[in-house]
């Protein structure tokens, strides 16, 4: 079973959408949660870590939901910019260099 | 400020063949890793380096080898190519503290195996 896994999509929203990614990891003892966001041909970057309480980043909210071992990822008004991959990171508890990677949502937000 | 950078961009192999990846990381970070990008796989970890002096391996190891040549260098070598190996490379660095640190990435080498 993988570490990390994401539905591929690809979600086709047009502009003003709301869309949300689940993630779902098997190691409970996983401790640190990441959205990583990636551009076509291009590298991974950080778009914003995941706190137990939840957390807030302008149109992007993070959860977790520890219990069910996912988290998620929610994008409001969706702009054409949006347009990527996003990847979900779990980081266990007994390594922190081992980032495991799951294999990335699509969202193409269409005009 | 560079962030990380890899070279080269992109490489044809045939099999058998050697070569090195190279990645530099001007941000003072303790730990660096190599990841490879096949489609629908997501990013897997080759080998990482938590501190100068000391490798590890990941998920994915057999087939290259690495060398932490100082706090800013990680080479990955690929001592006998096979297509298996046809791949993006990633390399990623971070400051490497407990509780997971934001991982920088390099724009990645397009390796190609005939």
């Amino acid at each position: 079973r993988k570490e990390v896994e994401q539905d591929p999509g690809p979600f086709n929203v047009p502009e003003g959408a709301t869309v949300a990614f689940n993630c779902t990891y098997s190691n409970s003892a996983s401790q640190s949660f990441f959205w990583y966001r990636q551009d076509c041909r291009k590298e991974p970057k950080l778009l914003m870590s995941v706190y137990s309480s939840g957390n807030e980043d302008g149109r992007f909210t993070a959860q977790l939901n520890r219990a069910s071992q996912y988290i998620s990822l929610l994008i409001r008004d969706s702009k054409l910019s949006d347009s990527a991959t996003y990847l979900c990171v779990v980081i266990p508890i007994y390594n922190f260099n081992k980032f495991y990677f799951g294999s990335g949502t699509k969202l193409n937000v269409k005009p | 400020n560079a962030g990380v950078t890899q070279t080269p961009k992109f490489q044809v192999l045939k099999t058998g063949q050697s070569m090195t990846l190279q990645c530099a990381q001007d941000m003072n970070h303790n730990s660096m890793y190599w990841y490879r990008q096949d489609p629908g796989m997501g990013l897997r970890l080759i080998y990482y380096s938590a501190s100068e002096g000391t490798t590890d391996k990941g998920e994915v190891p057999n087939g290259y080898n690495v060398s932490r040549l100082n706090k800013r260098e990680f080479s990955l070598r690929l001592e006998s190519a096979a297509p298996s190996q046809t791949s993006v490379y990633f390399c990623a660095s971070s400051k490497g503290l407990a509780g997971g640190n934001e991982q920088f990435f390099g724009p990645g080498t397009r390796l190609t195996v005939l």
